[in-house]
């Protein structure tokens, strides 16, 4: 999975509680992205970092907020999880002209 | 904004025959069109792309797509289908705004090839 890891790999939490999903490269690679998965909706983009301390939002970014001191680190914060932010998310980096590469997934579970 | 449709939630084969997985866009300017492949409890892979040049793109797994102008399509084909090819496919169009490579999905069509 080109050097992506994301942690964990499963969570349970209630609702209203902060939660915080890592996902860490060994590439260097300049861009990395938080996406969700949803049935019918595909994926969608959360935020995206364009390098280290700049970020942007994506297309479903309410509820969430990112971080990145370091190249290889990218934080996705939900910072008082809701039912609705229950999803399967993915992380993603990639260069400038590069396709994007995906971590395996992290399937969060809001209660 | 650009978009992506999959028109056919799933698609089934048998082995052996040829399958063909439906793509169509809408962008403003050039596409960047993406094909990825999930299989189950794992994160997506990268099959192949299109920029620029020829219109039949050949990728991985034995793989290819016919990128069509006129049609605004970008269909996933391969000549003979395998039973592990079962997967979930999504197509996908880059947005150039900003840098990177941030990409606007489809919603996916899942194929089941079956013996």
């Amino acid at each position: 999975d080109a050097g992506i890891t994301q942690s964990p790999r499963h969570k349970v939490t209630e609702t209203g509680t902060p939660v915080t999903l890592r996902c860490h490269q060994t590439e260097n690679h300049r861009y990395m992205y938080w996406y969700r998965q949803d049935p019918g909706h595909g994926l969608r983009l959360i935020h995206y970092s364009y390098g280290v301390k700049d970020t942007d939002k994506g297309e479903v970014s309410d509820g969430y907020s990112v971080s990145r001191s370091k190249t290889e680190d990218f934080l996705l914060t939900l910072e008082s999880a809701t039912s609705s932010q229950t999803s399967v998310y993915f992380c993603a980096i990639s260069d400038r002209d590069t396709e994007a590469f995906f971590g395996q997934g992290t399937r969060l579970t809001v209660v | 904004a650009q978009s992506v449709a999959q028109p056919e939630d799933q698609v089934n084969v048998a082995e052996g025959n040829p399958l063909t997985v439906k793509c169509t866009y809408s962008v403003s300017g050039n596409p960047y069109l993406f094909w990825y492949v999930q299989y189950p409890n794992r994160g997506l892979q990268f099959l192949l792309k299109y920029i620029t040049g020829d219109n039949l793109v050949k990728g991985s797994y034995g793989f290819e797509a016919e990128f069509n102008k006129s049609q605004t399509s970008f269909h996933l084909k391969k000549p003979s289908a395998l039973v592990s090819d079962s997967a979930l496919y999504f197509c996908a169009v880059r947005d150039i705004s900003g840098g990177g490579n941030k990409l606007t999905f489809g919603t996916g069509t899942q194929l089941k090839v079956e013996l």
